[in-house]
């Protein structure tokens, strides 16, 4: 049971465009979602999370949307920029609970 | 602030071999966690400890798979023996308890069973 998923492996964009990379979920209990981005050989780094009562957590040039009626959420990098370019997995959890990841989006921006 | 430190890095074993991996989770978070990470997929919660206690262990397949977490702070995580199925990285990662906690990862350990 897939209960976070990413749709889209790879993504693609123009240094200095914006980047939306999405994730859907079917777990209603999920109460706070996170994303995570992971460079090669490295482990994942918490980029930006948002709680379910909330439709909207922005960080710098990081954006996070949540569409609760969809189950949907997205990441909006405005501008994306080279240093960007890694595989960004969402999650979503329940307090006190595990996290569940999607399968992730490798981003790549070009120059 | 050190962060979650994993070691080995790199382990290439044959099959049937066993092998264990170590963590060092960031200081004072109580909640520790072992993912499995297959190629082109996202980690998979193997095991959760709040503390010494194993929370959540339901993914941790068990005829082979051990982990321990003495005195509540470094942990291991075993496997005897190794099958060929087994080759991924290995996540160790920490968080403090509460609500909307953020898990903070180490750099894994790249497991090659040939």
């Amino acid at each position: 049971d897939q209960q976070v998923k990413q749709n889209s492996p790879s993504l693609s964009v123009q240094e200095g465009r914006i980047s939306i990379l999405n994730c859907d979920y079917t777990n209603s209990m999920f109460d706070y979602f996170l994303w995570y981005k992971k460079y090669p050989a490295e482990g994942p780094t918490f980029l930006i999370s948002i709680s379910s009562i909330k439709d909207k957590n922005e960080d710098g040039r990081f954006t996070v949307f949540l569409n609760k009626s969809a189950k949907h959420l997205s990441l909006h990098i405005v501008p994306s920029q080279p240093g960007d370019s890694a595989v960004y997995f969402c999650a979503g959890g329940t307090s006190g609970s595990r996290l569940t990841f999607g399968e992730g989006t490798q981003l790549t921006v070009n120059p | 602030e050190a962060g979650v430190v994993q070691s080995p890095r790199y382990k290439i074993i044959e099959k049937k071999q066993p092998v264990a991996f170590w963590c060092n989770p960031i200081s004072g978070h109580n909640t520790l966690y072992w993912y499995r990470q297959n190629l082109g997929q996202g980690p998979e919660l193997l095991i959760r400890y709040e503390n010494e206690e194993a929370v959540d262990d339901s993914q941790l397949p068990k005829d082979r798979f051990s982990a321990e977490r003495l005195k509540g702070v470094d942990s291991t995580l075993k496997i005897q023996p190794a099958e060929l199925g087994d080759s991924a990285v290995y996540l160790c990662a920490s968080s403090l308890q509460g609500p909307h906690t953020v898990a903070f990862f180490g750099q894994g350990t790249r497991l090659t069973v040939v």
